[in-house]
């Protein structure tokens, strides 16, 4: 299984609306991450997950919130967006199986996304 | 910090050859190229990780020249099915997690 997978595809919510994006993956990788990806742009990296643990936050505002129950888990908790924060949001996860200066430099298995919309 | 992309985009007849290049302001231990067609997620390419490394995938392959701090990637003999935005990542350091995109090359291959 090489598989991750996000739920839900699509997403509409209003600004006050509290609602969560899921990631899962059977893979048995260790490192878990959230993209955020606008229209004609690169991913942009909101957060990674390193065993379990919060190992990375770029600056994201806190109506982000991450979340990892376990190895094969990861949430993303939305609550008072902005219309801005529409975008496609792509979960991905990776296994490092190196040491030293070329560790954690595994590919990245990528979510098929979940496109949200903020009215 | 993000690496530099170059071409931003490219127009393709079947058949053709490209080269995309990422060229980086820091120290590079690994490069990462990804491919993302149109409403879909990324999909990896390769990893190139040492100095001098050159992998390659069907008529896609890359190089990496540690001393110069770039990548490139060549797509020879282009067929209709490459068509797409092409990224390259790098990592933040030696053992981060963090691994940034470039702007990205689009690519368009037509009959």
């Amino acid at each position: 299984d090489t598989e991750v997978t996000q739920t839900p595809k699509h997403l509409v919510m209003g600004m006050t609306n509290k609602k969560s994006l899921k990631c899962e993956q059977h893979m048995g990788h260790r490192a878990m991450y959230w993209y955020k990806q606008k229209a004609k742009k690169p991913p942009e990296l909101m957060f990674v997950y390193s065993y379990e643990k919060l190992s990375i936050n770029e600056s994201v505002p806190s109506r982000f919130s991450p979340e990892c129950p376990n190895s094969s888990l990861l949430n993303l908790h939305l609550h008072a967006l902005q219309p801005e924060d529409s975008a496609l949001y792509l979960c991905a996860s990776s296994q490092d199986d190196f040491s030293g200066p070329f560790a954690n430099t595994g590919e990245l298995f990528f979510g098929e996304g979940s496109r949200l919309t903020v009215l | 910090q993000q690496p530099v992309q170059s071409p931003q985009a490219v127009i393709l007849r079947e058949g053709e050859d490209a080269v995309i290049n990422c060229s980086s302001s820091k120290a590079l231990y690994s490069v990462h190229w990804y491919r993302q067609k149109h409403g879909e997620a990324p999909v990896f390419l390769m990893i190139l990780l040492k100095g001098g490394e050159q992998k390659g995938h069907e008529k896609i392959s890359a190089s990496f020249n540690e001393k110069k701090q770039q990548s490139s990637l060549y797509l020879t003999a282009s067929q209709l099915s490459y068509s797409g935005t092409y990224f390259c990542g790098i990592r933040g350091g030696a053992g981060s997690y963090q691994l940034t995109f470039g702007k990205g090359t689009k690519l368009s291959v037509i009959p």
